[in-house]
Parts: structure tokens; sequence; C-alpha cells
């Protein structure tokens, strides 16, 4: 079956950087999404991986190893602005974007 | 500003009462999602089109249909909505076909809830 496992919630301080994991296991595979969804908002577009290693984009940066399954999304400098939910999505042979249930990530003072 | 756009942003029905969600879109997409998510669960896939071309996710209820009369605007019709259903349902579109390039952009949502 097709799955994404990606912690329920993760709690972080303001300037700091956290990481959130994220492993997949899809039918075919044709890459991977990060999404970031404030609360009662849409999912916003804030990376895709398909080949493996960094992508990096300003203070967000995702990670991909294909062998291995996983992925994850680096958040440097934290702003309480960045607290939301991220959600992991993985794009399967069929072009289809099997999603996890999301990360919600609290920011401290 | 080329969007995604959602009417109305929160809905509420009568249990059983038919309601229609509606999307259009200004990004002359070729590709309209509809999504159901519900508090802290993934998006779940119901729809999608390409042009006209209507595909149903194996495990979308009958209840649930949907319409696509031109390339801008795409509707969600709930026949006979349950407690169940009460949910936010999204609308996202992607352009051309859908392939790994093509990001999806997704509209405000609509919060429905069933009395």
């Amino acid at each position: 079956g097709q799955n994404i496992d990606q912690p329920t919630e993760m709690t972080a301080t303001e300037g700091a950087i956290v990481q959130i994991n994220c492993t997949y296991q899809t039918s075919g595979f044709n890459g991977l999404f990060w999404y970031q969804q404030h609360a009662g908002e849409a999912p916003t577009f804030l990376s895709y991986n398909v080949l493996d290693g960094l992508e990096e984009k300003g203070r967000f940066s995702s990670f991909l190893s294909r062998s291995k399954g996983y992925s994850y999304l680096l958040l440097k400098e934290l702003q309480m602005k960045d607290s939301a939910s991220y959600l992991c999505a993985g794009m399967d042979s069929n072009y289809q974007l099997i999603w996890g249930a999301g990360t919600k990530l609290i920011i401290k003072p | 500003d080329a969007m995604v756009i959602q009417n109305p942003r929160y809905q509420v029905t009568q249990f059983g009462k038919p309601v229609t969600l509606s999307c259009s879109q200004t990004l002359n997409h070729n590709v309209m999602y509809w999504y159901q998510q519900k508090s802290s669960q993934a998006p779940k896939l119901l729809f999608h089109y390409y042009d006209k071309d209507f595909n149903n996710e194996a495990d979308t209820p009958d209840n649930f249909q949907s319409r696509r009369p031109n390339t801008s605007f795409c509707f969600l019709d709930i026949r006979s909505p349950g407690l169940g259903d009460a949910a936010m349902y999204l609308c996202a579109t992607s352009k051309g076909s859908p392939s790994p390039y093509n990001e999806q952009f997704f509209g405000p949502g609509t919060r429905l809830t069933v009395l």
C-alpha cells in the first residue's frame, strides 16, 4: 500500500532550527512535495525533490533519499509566522499526490 | 492576480439537504482537483479533471458528484450530506497534464458544517 509517515507535532524556539522528517511508500515515485498549511487555510507549495540531495530555498531546505524512502524539511531562523502544519506528499506513478497527515509545528518565543 | 477562488468560504447545511460548492480559477490550468480534509488529517483526493476528462477516486462515495462545465469552473455536489461529511473542501489546480513538475495551487477552501 501507499503511505506517508511524519510526526504529528513538534515544538521549537524562535530563531532556532527544526527538521521535520517524512518517510514514504508509494507505487512508483515521481517526487516528494512539502506544503505549508496555516490553521484554517489552504496548503501552499514549499518545495519539490525528485533527485537525491538537498534543495535550498531561503530559510527552507528539503532533502531526499530515494533509496531510504526518506525526506526532511529543514527550517532555519524560525519565526513565529512559521507556526503551521507541514504536509509531506509523495507523487506516485499515476502522478497522484499521496499526502501525509501533516506535522503541526509550534514555535515558542 | 491569477488565483483559485472558492465560494462560499463557510457553508452550513442540514443533514440530507443537497449542497453545491464552487471553485473557479483564473490560471487557465488544465487540471482541477477536489480534496476533502478533516481536522489534523491528510487531504483526501475525491476527483480530478484533466480538461473534461473526469477521474473518480475508487473510494469516493457516490454521494459526491462533480461537474466541470468549462475550463474555469468546477463544482462539487454533495447529494445527501451526512454528519461525517463535515470537513474542509479544497479545490486545487495544476497546469498541463498531471506531472511532477506541475505543482498544485490551492484555493482557500470551503468549510462545510452539517447540522
